[in-house]
């Protein structure tokens, strides 16, 4: 099982710039989330789905979004990069229980710096 | 605002040793608890998932607890090896319905030989 893919592992980008990161996970689950992680800061949510077609604001969503056409994707986009988004950005995606959630499961990361 | 916040931050044990890393959440409103596990420049690894109705799992030699009134968990790792070397983040979902999870920033853990 590929699990959750996530493209392109790295990327460098100037200010003003556009960009998409891709979120791909073949366990067929119904919630997928957008976190970055930097140093000191920890790991901090940006966006999150519940369901294809369903896009909902994390803890800082602002300089984003996003769009889940396909239950098994879930896009990120930069619109218009600044310095301060670079990070590295963690996708990842879980089972609904209804009353709670699975495991979470982890991609491997997009390093993206903007200069 | 939910805030979780692990002690230490970082932790540098003899191989061999029984060691127990700790969370703590300021919101007893959960509905689970997972603890996960960070190689440098990798993702996230889910290591044990709590629901808020269970007290404790057990994985080989991981073993987690919950004690939601008190807002804390452990995670105990028996006889670490130098594999156990690694970032442990927790992370709590809260009954809010917007089934996201808060993050604790992490202990850093070294096993040495």
């Amino acid at each position: 099982n590929a699990g959750v893919t996530q493209t392109p592992k790295f990327r460098v980008l100037k200010t003003g710039q556009s960009m998409t990161l891709l979120c791909a996970q073949d366990m067929n689950h119904e919630y997928m989330y957008w976190y970055r992680q930097d140093p000191g800061m920890g790991l901090r949510l940006i966006h999150y789905s519940v369901g294809e077609g369903t896009t909902a604001k994390g803890e800082v969503p602002d300089g984003y979004n996003v769009s889940r056409l396909k239950k098994q994707n879930f896009l990120l986009g930069l619109e218009s990069a600044a310095p301060s988004q670079t990070s590295v950005y963690f996708c990842a995606s879980t089972i609904s229980f209804g009353f709670s959630t699975g495991e979470l499961f982890f991609g491997e990361g997009s390093r993206l710096t903007v200069l | 605002k939910q805030e979780v916040t692990q002690i230490p931050a970082a932790l540098s044990v003899p191989e061999g040793e029984n060691l127990v890393l700790n969370c703590s959440f300021t919101d007893s409103a959960i509905y689970n608890l997972q603890w996960f596990r960070q190689d440098p420049g990798k993702g996230l690894t889910s290591l044990l998932l709590i629901q808020s109705s269970q007290r404790e799992q057990t994985s080989g030699r991981l073993n987690a607890s919950l004690d939601k009134s008190s807002g804390r968990s452990t995670l105990y790792i028996a006889a670490s090896q130098p594999g156990d070397s690694a970032t442990y983040l927790c992370a709590v979902g809260m009954n809010s319905g917007y089934s996201t999870l808060t993050f604790g920033k992490g202990t850093m853990l070294l096993v040495s030989p």
